[in-house]
């Protein structure tokens, strides 16, 4: 079956502009987590939809927001980007989201700002 | 504050020896433990994990030990294949309080290297 697929693979943005990045989730997947993985921090945890809602928060701005649509495909916008945001974005879906049950990542896209 | 740690940047070893990567974590409310293999441009990889009820866990070539008493686990490859080489991530999740929802606390990742 699909794995989750994000779009787009890789964008160029300048400080400023806002950004929208999608993913969707594997078949039957209700849950959706976005990650941002940078050389200095590392894969953190942004935030996690459910039946669209959002259960869960990382530390992150408040310009880093989500949303998930009722077929499970989720978005993610960076508001007023800084330098600082150039990273990978990384979704992931799973059953539950819960504990015991793995999360599945895409490929993610690489956001670049300049 | 990095609640997972993995203190070993890269690993080395010859094929069809044992590779054995560790992490470290802080967080005594972390309840599951997960070990993700990340290929270059590919996503995270889910390998194994193991509960906290648990000490081990085998899978195939790959078995994760934990020791709680140490707040320590490793992963273990035998035997290491040249395709086992990529970035390991240990990761971890608490599931009192509600917090667990698709979050993972990963570690820094170390870079395996399998020499045919």
């Amino acid at each position: 079956k699909a794995g989750v697929t994000q779009t787009p693979r890789y964008l160029i943005k300048t400080r400023g502009q806002q950004v929208t990045l999608s993913c969707s989730p594997i078949s039957g997947h209700r849950s959706v987590s976005w990650y941002q993985q940078t050389p200095g921090q590392g894969l953190q945890f942004l935030f996690e939809y459910f039946s669209e809602t959002q259960r869960n928060k990382g530390n992150f701005p408040g310009r880093f927001s989500g949303r998930q649509f009722s077929n499970s495909r989720s978005e993610m916008n960076v508001s007023t980007l800084e330098l600082g945001d150039s990273a990978l974005y990384l979704c992931a879906s799973s059953w539950t989201g819960r504990n015991g049950g793995e999360l599945f990542f895409g490929e993610g896209s690489r956001l670049t700002v300049l | 504050d990095q609640q997972v740690k993995q203190n070993s940047p890269s690993l080395s070893v010859q094929e069809g020896r044992i590779s054995i990567l560790n992490c470290d974590y802080t967080n005594s409310m972390f309840d599951y433990f997960l070990w993700y293999k990340k290929y270059p441009a590919e996503g995270p990889t889910f390998l194994i994990s193991i509960s906290s009820i648990k000490d081990k866990n085998e899978d195939g070539r790959f078995t994760v030990f934990l020791n709680k008493s140490a707040k320590h686990l490793s992963l273990h490859i035998v035997p290491s294949q040249p395709g086992d080489s990529a970035v390991y991530f240990c990761a971890a999740s608490a599931s009192a309080g509600g917090t667990s929802y698709g979050k993972l606390t990963f570690g820094q990742g170390t870079i395996l290297t399998v020499h045919p």
